[in-house]
């Protein structure tokens, strides 16, 4: 699709599972950002990535999470040893080069943690 | 901190007057601000932008203002359409060569517009 593609849409996990939520960004779009979105409020930026190369993970809240994009494309984010707090939706974006970008969304992932 | 504020976090406006939508925000640096809207269970889409060069742009029904002194930036649609009715998101964001550009969001304003 043409779009930013988030898989799986909702995901259900019990306290300490680990999880893996998948990102497949606009074809040719060389940055990739994951947000956490809590209900009711805005999306808060977790890690941000430039082709393969992580450039920033100032916003992953804890060492528990985890992103890779190894060719460059598409991405995970990996939560370990889940809590009930990680509940949230989890949005990835993408965006083409130069300066000031729009980033482009994908419907998220809704993640609960029973 | 929250660098991007929305106060108003709801607003209802009947169908072909102005929608009025306000952001504030705190941190001087920022050079580029979008706007959002986003309805239930999809995510946000992106609506409109304006560089800090500018103080306005316009795109159809979209204006968005931008008032550097006051850090204060506004959405305004005209004429408003039920199918406007979502929820509003204001962005902004400052670009490192080196990291890129993080956006920082408002908590959002639900607009709903009055058939």
């Amino acid at each position: 699709g043409a779009g930013v593609s988030q898989s799986p849409r909702y995901k259900v996990a019990k306290r300490g599972q680990d999880v893996a939520l998948r990102c497949d960004p606009i074809s040719g779009h060389v940055s990739l950002f994951w947000y956490q979105q809590a209900l009711g409020q805005g999306p808060e930026f977790l890690t941000y990535f430039q082709n393969e190369a992580q450039l920033d993970k100032s916003g992953l809240p804890s060492d528990r999470f985890f992103a890779e994009r190894p060719e460059g494309s598409v991405s995970t984010l990996k939560i370990q040893r889940t809590q009930q707090e990680d509940s949230a939706v989890y949005l990835c974006a993408s965006a083409g080069t130069g300066g000031n970008q729009p980033q482009h969304f994908g419907d998220g992932t809704r993640l609960s943690i029973l | 901190d929250q660098q991007v504020k929305q106060n108003s976090p709801s607003l209802s406006v009947q169908e072909g007057r102005i929608s009025i939508l306000n952001c504030d925000y705190t941190n001087s640096m920022f050079d580029y601000f979008l706007w959002y809207k986003k309805y239930p269970a999809e995510g946000p889409t992106f609506l409109i932008s304006i560089s800090s060069i500018k103080d306005k742009n316009e795109d159809g029904r979209f204006t968005v203002f931008l008032n550097k002194s006051a850090k204060h930036l506004s959405l305004h649609i005209v004429p408003s359409q039920p199918g406007d009715s979502a929820v509003y998101f204001c962005a902004a964001s400052f670009f490192w060569t080196n990291t890129g550009n993080q956006f920082y969001f408002g908590t959002g304003t639900s607009l709903t517009v009055i058939p």
